[in-house]
């Protein structure tokens, strides 16, 4: 398996929703890493989980709230968001070890906040 | 700061022309890697450049790096309409045990035109 996925594609909620996203990997890799997107931007960090552990957090608002429960999982959890959260959503992961460093992304999640 | 600077941002072409994608980097960089997104997909990984002089070459695409200009070039050879997308450069920000910190370029929005 050497994809990385993401579920939901596409995500509409309401300002005062829970919701979460998910992303799986089966490649061993034990970096993984949340991305938000938008339009005609490139890619913002936001959170990186290195063997389970947060170890960087971009600043990001409370109201997303990031969780690695196993090597292969990672959520994102979603609570009170506003219409500027908006946006592209992806996940990547990389190779722990190594001197390619490459990150491997998934197809995103289109989030719309209403 | 790493800062990373791509040119152009737009870039509309004829088919069978040849041009090049310019990406500057601020500071030492030991990496830097070049991805293309298809509108509202994600991220394909393009090519990893490791190393001062290294070419990799993809079809009608071909990279190179000089790491003392802080330059890499993505090269479009006979230019296609399937190879309209948005092209990013990133360089490697940061290389720990952690995960891989990485500074995207703004993006080249590339049309190709029959």
């Amino acid at each position: 398996d050497t994809e990385v996925t993401q579920t939901p594609k596409h995500l509409v909620m309401g300002m005062t929703n829970k919701k979460s996203l998910k992303c799986e990997q089966h490649m061993g890799h034990r970096a993984m890493y949340w991305y938000k997107q938008k339009a005609k931007k490139p890619p913002e960090l936001m959170f990186v989980y290195s063997y389970e552990k947060l170890s960087i957090n971009e600043s990001v608002p409370s109201r997303f709230s990031p969780e690695c429960p196993n090597s292969s999982l990672l959520n994102l959890h979603l609570h009170a968001l506003q219409p500027e959260d908006s946006a592209l959503y992806l996940c990547a992961s990389s190779l722990l070890g190594t001197s390619m460093h490459e990150q491997y992304f998934g197809p995103g999640t289109r989030l719309t906040v209403t | 700061e790493l800062k990373v600077e791509q040119n152009p941002l737009f870039l509309s072409m004829q088919e069978g022309k040849n041009y090049t994608i310019y990406c500057n980097y601020s500071t030492t960089s030991d990496r830097l890697y070049w991805y293309r997104q298809d509108p509202g997909k994600s991220l394909e990984s393009l090519f990893v450049l490791l190393s001062n002089g290294a070419v990799k070459q993809e079809g009608r695409l071909m990279a190179s790096l000089d790491t003392k200009a802080r330059l890499s070039t993505l090269h479009i050879t006979a230019a296609v309409h399937d190879l309209s997308a948005t092209y990013f450069c990133a360089a490697l920000d940061r290389m720990e045990a952690s995960g891989s910190r990485l500074t995207f370029g703004e993006g080249t929005q590339l049309t190709v035109n029959p």
